[in-house]
């Protein structure tokens, strides 16, 4: 089983809110980490968007709208991508990732189509 | 302004060796951790490397242990990626990423554009 599962795609309307879910293998538990989140669009490298462990121990990358925002579900054991007003440039692949047993780990990452 | 330019990727055939390199320019490459994250074509991010500012601490992922070599050379402000025993599942986009977390806490994350190796006979 991954470090880190993402599903593959999402679909979601044009300002609606895409929650996109980073779900920690059992026995990880999400409590103790902090997970980064990154969008990639196609041709382009990864960019940085932000890292959540908690409400006191965030940050929001730089020039990244607030509409991003992290959060975590501890029953689900899972990291969470709010991106709340949806617009056809938050089309592309996002991916998690945290430091897991001295080895950077990234999710499958998720593909989110808006339309 | 923060640039990192990836170089020495191509095509080689299977067992063969290649070095890439990662130029730093726009920021303090010495204080900076680096890392090599790989994408094959289609496929999402996979962490390949990582070097601390002072090169004391190096890790690799288990699919390149052995036969990868990362290193940094502060003075020039380079990262640099000794890759042998090349296997066609190596075929892919070679990131360098630079991270610090500063004083206050906030997180500077930088990336390259990338440079593609091919493995294939």
């Amino acid at each position: 089983q991954a470090v880190l599962t993402q599903p593959s795609s999402l679909s979601a309307s044009p300002g609606a809110s895409a929650s996109l879910t980073c779900t920690l293998r059992s026995g990880i538990n999400v409590g103790t980490y902090r997970i980064y989140w990154y969008q990639q669009k196609p041709g382009s490298p990864p960019q940085y968007l932000l890292r959540y462990r908690s409400d006191s121990d965030k940050q929001q990358g730089s020039g990244v709208p607030s509409r991003f925002s992290g959060s975590k579900d501890a029953s689900a054991n899972a990291g969470i991508l709010l991106i709340s007003g949806l617009q056809s440039e938050d089309e592309a692949d996002y991916y998690c990732m945290i430091w897991y047993s001295s080895a950077s780990v990234f999710g499958g990452g998720t593909k989110l189509t808006v339309l | 302004e923060v640039q990192l330019v990836e170089s020495g990727g191509g095509l080689v055939q299977p067992g063969g060796s290649l070095r890439l390199s990662c130029a730093a320019s726009g920021f303090t490459f010495s204080i900076y951790s680096m890392h090599w994250v790989r994408q094959a074509p289609g496929r999402g991010l996979e962490w390949v490397s990582y070097i601390s500012s002072s090169t004391s601490t190096i890790y690799y992922a288990d699919s390149v242990k052995g036969r990868f070599t990362i290193s940094r050379d502060n003075a020039k402000n380079s990262l640099y990626l000794q890759m042998n025993s090349l296997r066609a599942e190596d075929t892919a986009v070679y990131y360098c990423s630079a991270n610090y977390y500063g004083s206050s806490g906030y997180y500077y994350d930088y990336w390259g554009q990338g440079t593609l190796v091919t493995v294939s006979s």
